[in-house]
C-alpha cells in the first residue's frame, strides 16, 4: 500500500525550532518530487516547499524562505522539514505529499496524488 | 505569480442536485497544470481531477472537470451525501511551485 506518515509535530515557543519527518512506503520514493503543504486552523491549503528526486533542487513559498529547509534521505525513504525561527502564523497541520509529473502528447502534467494524514504544529508561548 | 480565485465560497445544495464550482486564474494556466482536490473535515486532501479534466484513480464519474486558459470548472452531477466537503483547485507554476485556490465549501442545504 502506498503510504506517507508524518511525525514530529508538537507545541513550540515562538522563535523555536522543530523538525518534521515523513516516512514513505509502498512506492519507489527516490523516483518522485515531494512536497510539504500546510493548513492553518480553519484556513485553506498552502504549499510550503518541494524537493527534487535527488535533492538537487528545492523551492519554498516566500513566507518560509530562510527559515525552513526541506531535505530527504532516499536510503531511508524519508522526507524532512526543518523549521527554525517559528512564528505564530506557522501554526498548522503539515502534510507531506507525493508529486506526480509526466509527459504525454506534448504536455507535462503536474499534481499531488498521495497525501499523508498530517502532523500538527502549534507555535505559542 | 498566478493567483487562483474560487467561487462561490460556499455552495448550499441538497443531495441529488448538481454542483458547479468555479476556479479562475489571474493569468492563463496550462490545462495540464490544473488539478482539483476534495477535503473532508479532519482528513487529508484527496486528488479528484488532474489535467483539468482527467479523473484520478477511483474517482466516480459524477465528478468532472473542464475549462481552459483562466476559467476552470468542477462539476458534481448528482451530489451524494459523501460529497459534502471543501474543494480546492491547484495550479503548478513557474519555478516548480504550486498554488491553491481558497476553496469552495459544499454543504447540505
Amino acid at each position: 500500500e502506498v503510504q506517507l506518515v508524518e511525525s514530529g509535530g508538537g507545541l513550540v515557543q515562538p522563535g523555536g525550532s522543530l523538525r518534521l519527518s515523513c516516512a514513505a512506503s509502498g512506492f519507489t520514493f527516490s523516483s518522485y518530487w515531494m512536497s510539504w503543504v500546510r493548513q492553518a486552523p480553519g484556513k485553506g491549503l498552502e504549499w510550503v516547499a518541494n524537493i527534487k528526486q535527488d535533492g538537487s533542487e528545492k523551492y519554498y513559498v516566500d513566507s518560509v524562505k530562510g527559515r525552513f529547509t526541506i531535505s530527504r534521505d532516499n536510503a531511508k525513504n524519508s522526507l524532512y522539514l526543518q523549521m527554525n525561527s517559528l512564528r505564530a502564523e506557522d501554526t498548522a497541520v503539515y502534510y507531506c505529499a507525493r508529486e506526480v509529473s509526466w509527459y504525454m502528447n506534448y504536455y507535462y502534467y503536474y499534481y499531488m496524488d498521495v497525501w499523508g494524514k498530517g502532523t500538527t504544529v502549534t507555535v505559542s508561548s | 505569480e498566478i493567483v487562483l480565485t474560487q467561487s462561490p465560497g460556499t455552495l448550499s445544495l441538497s443531495p441529488g442536485e448538481r454542483a458547479t464550482l468555479s476556479c479562475r486564474a489571474s493569468q492563463s494556466v496550462s490545462s495540464s497544470y490544473l488539478a482539483w482536490y476534495q477535503q473532508k473535515p479532519g482528513q487529508a486532501p484527496r486528488l479528484l481531477i488532474y489535467g483539468a479534466s482527467s479523473r484520478a484513480t477511483g474517482i466516480p464519474d459524477r465528478f468532472s472537470g473542464s475549462g481552459s486558459g483562466t476559467d476552470f470548472t468542477l462539476t458534481i452531477s448528482r451530489l451524494e451525501p459523501e460529497d459534502f466537503a471543501v474543494y480546492y483547485c491547484q495550479q503548478y507554476g513557474s519555478s516548480s511551485i504550486f498554488t491553491f485556490g481558497p476553496g469552495t465549501k459544499v454543504d447540505i442545504k
